[in-house]
């Protein structure tokens, strides 16, 4: 079974870089079948695209985050990361890591357990 | 840019059927996904390419699809149902993955 597990820092200062970090067990990163991405959630609103990357190293932003953000696929850790650039407020979020499905309308059939990023100083 | 709606809420009586819609001027050309969130709980697909259901989700969760909407059905609607349902888009135009505002689902 398939399993993604998002890590890394709950509180980061404004101005400051957003990292995290997914980590995919059960089953191989090096897939052309899939993409891997992010989806954050502010507290008590919906569901926001961050982005998504292909095995062949494509990257796919949401347009309003795309001068601020990176992701990255490590496959021989079997990871893939986030970065957010100049974080503020607006950027505190539950993040999901997500696997994507390449095609057949991109669905997302597995979903790490999220992580709560806060932004403060 | 490429929008998805969804009403807000859906109130329904148990064991009766629940309808959620989801419509977007560029859904005639791209499949629809579902997902359900329970509260404190990672979204689960329960529907992907209009109608197909992932294994393990009960037979009760259906979807269809007619010109600009996609529509999600959970017949003999149950408790354990109550939750936000987000549909979800690819727009192959742009290579962006879209979401709608969610509907959330009350169970009276």
């Amino acid at each position: 079974q398939l399993q993604l597990q998002e890590s890394g820092p709950g509180l980061v200062k404004p101005s400051e870089t957003l990292s995290l970090t997914c980590t995919v067990s059960g089953g191989t990163i090096s897939t052309s079948t899939y993409f891997w991405g992010w989806i954050r959630q502010p507290a008590g609103k919906g569901l926001e695209w961050i982005g998504s990357m292909s095995y062949g190293g494509s990257t796919y932003y949401d347009p309003s985050l795309k001068s601020r953000v990176t992701v990255s696929v490590d496959t021989s850790k079997n990871q893939f990361s986030l970065k957010v650039n100049s974080v503020t407020a607006a950027d505190t979020a539950v993040y999901y890591c997500t696997r994507q499905r390449d095609g057949s309308g991109n669905y997302c059939d597995y979903w790490g357990q999220g992580t709560l990023v806060t932004v403060s100083s | 840019s490429y929008e998805l709606t969804q009403p807000p809420s859906v109130s329904v009586s148990p064991r009766q059927t629940a309808t959620i819609t989801c419509s977007g001027d560029k859904l005639g050309n791209n499949y629809a996904s579902w997902y359900q969130q329970r509260p404190g709980q990672s979204p689960v697909l329960v529907i992907y390419q209009d109608t197909k259901r992932p294994s393990g989700i009960p037979e009760r969760f259906s979807g269809s699809s007619s010109g600009n909407t996609a529509t999600l059905t959970i017949s003999g609607t149950q408790a354990m149902d109550e939750a936000d349902y987000y549909c979800q888009a690819w727009d192959s135009s742009t290579s962006h993955v879209v979401f709608g505002g969610g509907t959330k689902l009350t169970v009276l």
